[in-house]
């Protein structure tokens, strides 16, 4: 059965500091994998599209990696700003258009 | 500028009052798609498009319709809506050769 998990559900940083989601997928086959990021009260927003043959996209200050082998995306935000307090959701497509999407970690980043 | 737009942004309805949550694009994308978003749950689909005249079922299609008579619109019908349907609704369409989802802005719907 296809299913995404990401991990934390929820995250709480300082303003500043860095911090890593998790997306781990059970998808195949695989086609690629994108990172949305939902603004509170608003529609998700692509970041990033990662697919097999990538391991790292950098978008500004948001960097995401995939291991295709293990199955597990990361999504890395460095100095974080209060802007990025949102929710952030893993969707994972399989070659045939099946997408899958993960429930969301919700960060909060503090003053 | 490419947008996907939803209406209403809010609505608050008693159990049994058909309603229709009305979603139009246009980016003239084939693919188009209704999900609903509860807490803790993530989005999960209800309906799909892949072009006009052909829909089909997501993970929760139950007790809800969808029509596809053009391109750009995709209505969502509640027939006879009920309490367990009060949620956030998204509409979307897809990119057809990134693969990349375009959101509206989401509908808040509340059955009493």
């Amino acid at each position: 059965k296809n299913q995404v998990e990401q991990s934390p559900q929820s995250l709480i940083i300082l303003e500043g500091k860095n911090c890593t989601l998790q997306c781990n997928y059970t998808v195949s086959p695989f086609s690629n994998l994108r990172w949305y990021k939902q603004d509170t009260g608003r529609g998700p927003v692509s970041l990033t599209i990662m697919t097999f043959s990538e391991n790292t996209k950098s978008n500004g200050r948001y960097t995401a990696t995939l291991d295709a082998d293990t199955k597990q995306s990361s999504l890395h935000i460095t100095a974080s700003q209060l802007s990025d307090s949102a929710s952030y959701i893993c969707v994972v497509s399989a070659t045939y258009g099946d997408m899958r999407f993960g429930a969301g970690t919700r960060l909060t980043v503090k003053p | 500028e490419a947008q996907v737009t939803q209406n209403p942004r809010y609505l608050i309805t008693v159990t049994g009052k058909k309603l229709t949550v009305t979603c139009s694009q246009n980016m003239n994308h084939e693919y188009m798609s209704w999900y609903r978003q509860d807490p803790g749950l993530g989005l999960r689909q209800i309906y799909y498009s892949m072009n006009v005249e052909v829909t089909d079922k997501g993970d929760v299609p139950e007790g809800y319709k969808v029509s596809r008579k053009e391109k750009r619109n995709f209505p969502l019908i509640l027939e006879s809506p009920s309490p367990n349907q009060t949620s956030l609704y998204f509409c979307a369409s897809r990119h057809t050769n990134t693969g990349e989802l375009f959101f509206g802005e989401g509908s808040r719907l509340t059955v009493l």
